[in-house]
């Protein structure tokens, strides 16, 4: 059972923005922000496209945008494309638990 | 570009011990990062197994810990998983991935491991 928590589903237009929010602990999040997320389509690997909470892998579209509030951390996906619809996974680190994945949220480009 | 990719039996027997291989190219397993697996059975999230540094060190999820052992190959650039006393519920799609910046930055295609019930 995971940690984290996360909406099993949020949805928007194209070229609409959407956050994801990811909820954990003063023990994860809250202390150190060390927060990835991972995009991923259906049959695919995931694919890193935030990590520290806010920093972007090169290669990365500028459209992904991280940040943190509190014990919640977000992902922020401005100008929705068609190509942006997939499951998406936050992922904290903290030095006692290393890696724990959140439950995923599905992301629908209606 | 570093390369990942997972190789192993798709069925595995119910009590069996699980094994899987993940060879590293483009990048030496000995550059200083960790190396990891994580597993998705079908239709759900991500699990993350265990990890492995150059040297051997070794950190596991402590809900896995007592069935899983990640070993390293230097010498033949890869680094492999052993989960014993599986079963149904060891079901999924196992990944091996680099480990880096408290992240998991280059992942292998996945390989769907089957245990029957």
């Amino acid at each position: 059972q995971s940690a984290l928590t996360q909406p099993a589903s949020v949805s928007g237009s194209p070229g609409q923005s959407i956050t994801i929010s990811c909820t954990g602990t003063s023990s994860d999040v809250g202390t150190y922000n060390l927060v990835s997320w991972y995009q991923q389509h259906p049959g695919k690997a995931p694919k890193l496209v935030i990590y520290e909470g806010s920093k972007r892998p090169s290669g990365v579209s500028h459209r992904f945008s991280g940040s943190r509030s509190g014990n919640t951390a977000s992902l922020t996906i401005s100008g929705l494309q068609a190509e942006d619809e997939a499951d998406y996974y936050c992922c904290s680190y903290a030095y006692s638990t290393f890696y724990v994945f959140a439950t995923g949220t599905k992301v629908t480009v209606l | 570009q570093v390369q990942l990719q997972e190789s192993g039996p798709g069925l595995v027997k119910t009590s069996g011990t699980l094994s899987l291989t993940c060879a590293v190219s483009g990048g030496s397993i000995s550059s200083g990062y960790w190396w990891s697996w994580v597993r998705q059975p079908p239709g759900k999230g991500l699990e993350w197994i265990g990890e492995i540094s150059h040297s051997g060190s070794t950190n596991y999820n402590p809900s896995l810990k007592s069935r899983v052992t990640i070993s390293v190959d230097k010498s033949r650039n890869r680094f492999s998983l052993n989960l014993s006393s599986v079963t149904a519920a060891d079901t999924a799609v196992y990944y091996c991935a680099r480990s880096g910046d408290y992240c998991l930055e280059y992942w292998g295609q996945g390989t769907l491991v089957t245990v029957p019930s």
